[in-house]
């Protein structure tokens, strides 16, 4: 089946650390592979996305390369602030039979301290 | 601000009461997408409506119900609600089926059932 299993954290970090978020996923074709952040209090944003192989999204620092030989999406950032602090969730896309939905991994809490 | 609506922002209510969820979607949007996130199940997809149509079902209890407006509103029905439906419901929109866009969220409703 499709799934997306990311490192579940808690992460802490100090600011200008550098942050990685493991990312792998299990589907059949070539999905396209997203990482969304949710604020505290808030809905889901985009932060970057890939649709094939060996690209790169990248996006306000944040940046991950669709690895389809190791089935990852590693996000990376070289150095966190304080408003990174959030929740990430990497997600892939299910398109079929005129539909399209989304798998998300369960989510990575980062706290990013002074 | 993703441009999608959903209201209420909160709702409490008992075991057994029967709820509304409403969604705007960003103007022009077909596509309208519901997911719910809890803590044991992290964040699941619920179901997909384009244009008035159903497209496609996930993990949707036979106790939910959703439809889409000719306005292109949607409405997420939770009926006999149960203690374990307490959770994030979130609305996404894309302009299209499938495949060509990301989703756009929505900031949430919390549902509480006490």
């Amino acid at each position: 089946g499709n799934s997306v299993t990311q490192m579940e954290g808690p992460v802490t970090l100090s600011e200008e650390a550098f942050l990685t978020i493991n990312c792998t996923y299990t589907a059949t074709g070539y999905p396209s592979l997203f990482w969304y952040v949710q604020y505290p209090g808030e809905g889901l944003q985009l932060l970057l996305k890939a649709t094939k192989a060996d690209d790169k999204g990248s996006n306000k620092g944040f940046e991950a390369t669709y690895r389809k030989e190791t089935t990852s999406f590693h996000l990376e950032k070289g150095s966190v602030q304080v408003s990174d602090s959030a929740v990430y969730f990497c997600a892939l896309r299910i398109t079929q039979g005129g539909s399209e939905k989304l798998v998300f991994g369960k989510g990575t809490k980062l706290t990013v301290n002074p | 601000d993703s441009g999608v609506t959903q209201t209420p922002k909160h709702l409490i209510t008992a075991t057994g009461q029967r709820v509304t969820l409403r969604c705007s979607p960003r103007s022009g949007d077909l596509s309208v997408y519901w997911y719910q996130q809890s803590l044991d199940q992290g964040l699941q997809f619920l179901i997909q409506y384009y244009n008035g149509e159903e497209r496609a079902k996930g993990n949707i209890l036979e106790r939910f119900s959703a439809q889409q407006f000719p306005d292109l509103h949607s409405e997420l029905n939770l009926s006999s609600l149960e203690l374990g439906d307490s959770a994030l419901y979130f609305c996404a929109s894309s302009p299209y089926l499938t495949g060509r866009d990301t989703q756009y969220f929505g900031p949430g409703t919390r549902l509480t059932v006490l």
